[in-house]
């Protein structure tokens, strides 16, 4: 079955930290890959897509992802958290059969120290 | 600019009584969906349609009904809504679902329903 895994509910990082956010899917075969961000009280943003070609994506707002097929990984990351990164984000995945629809992990709360 | 807006953005309810979320984008996107956020269960698809008078069920369907009678507008319909569809409620739109540009939903802000 199709799925996507956010292994951490929360993670805490100081501001100017590195950040690494993990995705791991299950899925029949290559699939498309996104990473988006919903601030509170906000709607979902897109922040990185993969569809194919270079493995490492750049992304809007310094992030970027890596897609490693071994790994069957989309992890996000970013060099220097900003305390306006404090968000929820969330790793989807498809659409590539008939239902059309991005499966969405359950996400990834993240809170920054001042 | 480009939006998908939803109404209301929130609303009490009591079991049983009719309600509707509306949902309009003004982009021309032919994709429209309607998901549901829950607390550790990530965004379910609710319903999905491909194009005017195109609609189909998605993971969730349950207690929901949707029409698709003009491009720009994709209602959310609780006949008589439960408690367990306390949730908060987004609409979503993209231009396709496949290629290069597919798969970039654009989401309203949000609906936040309590049913009593």
């Amino acid at each position: 079955a199709q799925s996507v895994t956010q292994p951490d509910i929360h993670i805490t990082v100081s501001e100017g930290a590195s950040l690494e956010l993990r995705c791991n899917y299950s899925y029949g075969a290559t699939p498309y890959l996104f990473w988006y961000v919903q601030s509170p009280g906000q709607g979902l943003q897109l922040l990185l897509k993969y569809f194919s070609g270079d493995t490492l994506v750049q992304g809007i707002k310094g992030f970027e992802a890596e897609f490693k097929r071994s790994q069957s990984s989309f992890n996000l990351r970013k060099p220097s958290v900003h305390w306006s990164d404090a968000a929820e984000y969330f790793c989807a995945v498809g659409p590539m059969d008939s239902s059309y629809k991005l499966i969405f992990g359950s996400g990834t709360r993240l809170l920054v120290r001042p | 600019e480009a939006q998908v807006t939803q109404n209301p953005r929130y609303l009490i309810t009591v079991t049983g009584k009719k309600l509707t979320v509306t949902c309009s984008q003004n982009m021309n996107h032919e994709y429209m969906s309607w998901y549901r956020q829950d607390p550790g269960l990530g965004l379910r698809q609710i319903y999905y349609s491909m194009n005017v008078e195109v609609t189909d069920k998605g993971d969730v369907p349950e207690g929901y009904k949707v029409s698709r009678k003009e491009k720009r507008n994709f209602p959310l319909i609780l006949e008589s809504p439960s408690p367990n569809q306390t949730s908060l409620y987004f609409c979503a739109s993209s231009l396709q679902l496949t290629g290069t540009s597919g798969g970039t939903l654009f989401f309203g802000e949000g609906s936040r329903l309590t049913v009593l």
